[in-house]
């Protein structure tokens, strides 16, 4: 079945290090995007990516770092900058960056211990 | 970027029509209006979408005023299944950059009474 696997789905990290979140899709979409959701919130834009070997900052970068070598693959990077990591995760994908729908992810739920 | 305002919280009754407004009052003639929901700890799930004329499909109906200032999302027999939360976004069809880019805001959330 065609979908987009985030892994994991829950993640502990301690304070001060680096963790990186898993996103795949398989299927063949252009754009790929990370959201960052806090209870009760809404979506944040952390980073998108149009195509593979580019990617671009969302609304709330600062702290984070992404690659895309492969069109399949967009992992994020949290990094010890990022004040407060604690957070749900998610990763979407879309056909290409128009009015198609796009795919989400179940998630990855980080905690700082 | 064109806004979109949504009521905080609905209630509905089990096995009951639901109708999510959306107001949009700054929509350009080019934007589309996507639906999407959330349920509990999972990620969005599309809905529908249309840009003038009313849209059905097996999840939903979307009814857009002529004016195209609001919409409104209809279930037409909620179950507890529907309790989540209801995004209604705009979509330029021509963009650039960022324009492409889905953002959500707060949306409402629907709680179902069995």
């Amino acid at each position: 079945d065609g979908g987009i696997t985030q892994s994991p789905k829950y993640l502990f990290r301690k304070e001060g290090q680096n963790v990186t979140l898993s996103c795949e899709q398989n299927l063949n979409h252009d754009a790929m995007y990370w959201y960052r959701q806090d209870p009760g919130q809404g979506l944040r834009l952390i980073y998108y990516s149009q195509i593979v070997n580019d990617f671009q900052k969302g609304d709330i970068a600062e702290g984070y770092s992404v690659s895309r070598e492969k069109k399949e693959s967009f992992p994020l990077t949290v990094t010890s900058a990022q004040k407060n990591p604690t957070a749900f995760y998610l990763c979407a994908s879309r056909a290409h960056w128009g009015n198609t729908e796009a795919f989400f992810g179940q998630g990855t739920r980080l905690t700082v211990v | 970027d064109a806004k979109t305002t949504q009521p905080n919280s609905m209630e509905s009754n089990e096995e009951e029509p639901v109708h999510l407004p959306c107001n949009h009052s700054t929509i350009s003639g080019t934007d589309y209006i996507h639906w999407y929901r959330q349920l509990p700890s999972q990620g969005p799930e599309y809905v529908i979408h249309g840009l003038t004329s009313n849209v059905n499909n097996r999840m939903a109906s979307l009814a857009i005023a002529e004016d195209r200032k609001s919409s409104t999302l209809i279930l037409h027999r909620a179950t507890l299944r529907d309790a989540a939360v209801y995004y209604c976004i705009l979509q330029p069809t021509n963009y650039g950059g960022s324009q492409g880019n889905l953002i959500f805001g707060k949306g409402t959330k629907l709680s179902v009474k069995p």
